[in-house]
């Protein structure tokens, strides 16, 4: 059975701090594939990244980084210089074989 | 590529009536479909597995003849929920897997249902 964790349910910022939002995840396949969605206040699922489980080099993309380390099972998503706008909710997910099991959520507020 | 099409993006019907959501793969043959479920501030959970031409399997508490799945091409899969009740209102997002193992999953843009 796969599991993800993600055991901040709400983050709290002022606009310009860093916020590191944590995923860990659990397996027993060797062939997976963990992804990041945002969830803004308006529903919709944004995509954000998607990592399989034979690639661990870590990825930066703007302000978004992205630390993958099957040692300890966990998937880190990092804002740098967060902003109003980031405010969502943000779901870590963990799929095999097609199918999705999603981590509760984090619900990230930034304040101005 | 790999691009998920849903329709309709949000639809409010009235109690008793059913409704049918539309997932399509607009460019790769969709051999699995997922439908999700998001009840509001909860996370997603998987309702039910369809692979093309064959019946859909139905996760442990989703009712089957109330959430009537249809996969019959490769590049599209209903969802109706029939005689929908209030309870019923929620955040329905499919996903789609492809043939070839590189394509992977790719979500739909969701569709928010609300019965009154």
């Amino acid at each position: 059975a796969q599991k993800v964790t993600q055991a901040q349910t709400e983050i709290s910022v002022v606009e310009k701090e860093d916020v590191t939002l944590d995923c860990v995840y659990e397996t027993r396949d060797t062939t997976y594939y963990l992804f990041w969605y945002k969830q803004p206040p308006s529903g919709e699922l944004v995509f954000l990244i998607r990592r399989n489980s034979f690639d661990e080099q870590n990825e930066i993309s703007g302000r978004y980084s992205w630390n993958f380390q099957k040692s300890t099972s966990s998937f880190n998503f990092t804002i740098t210089a967060s902003q109003v706008v980031d405010s969502a909710v943000y779901f870590c997910a963990l799929s095999v074989r097609g199918k999705s099991t999603f981590g509760d959520g984090t619900t990230l507020t930034v304040k101005p | 590529g790999a691009v998920v099409s849903q329709h309709p993006s949000w639809v409010i019907c009235k109690s008793g009536t059913s409704v049918k959501i539309e997932c399509r793969s607009l460019d790769f043959q969709a051999t699995t479909m997922f439908w999700y479920r998001q009840f509001p501030k909860q996370s997603l959970m998987l309702m039910a597995t369809s692979n093309e031409g064959s019946k859909a399997t139905y996760e442990q508490g989703v009712e089957k003849d109330k959430f009537l799945i249809n996969h019959a091409s490769l590049t599209l899969s209903t969802l109706t929920v029939t005689s929908a009740h209030p309870e019923d209102s929620s955040f329905y997002i499919c996903s789609a897997r492809g043939s070839e193992s590189v394509l992977g999953y790719t979500f739909g843009s969701g569709t928010r249902l609300t019965v009154v």
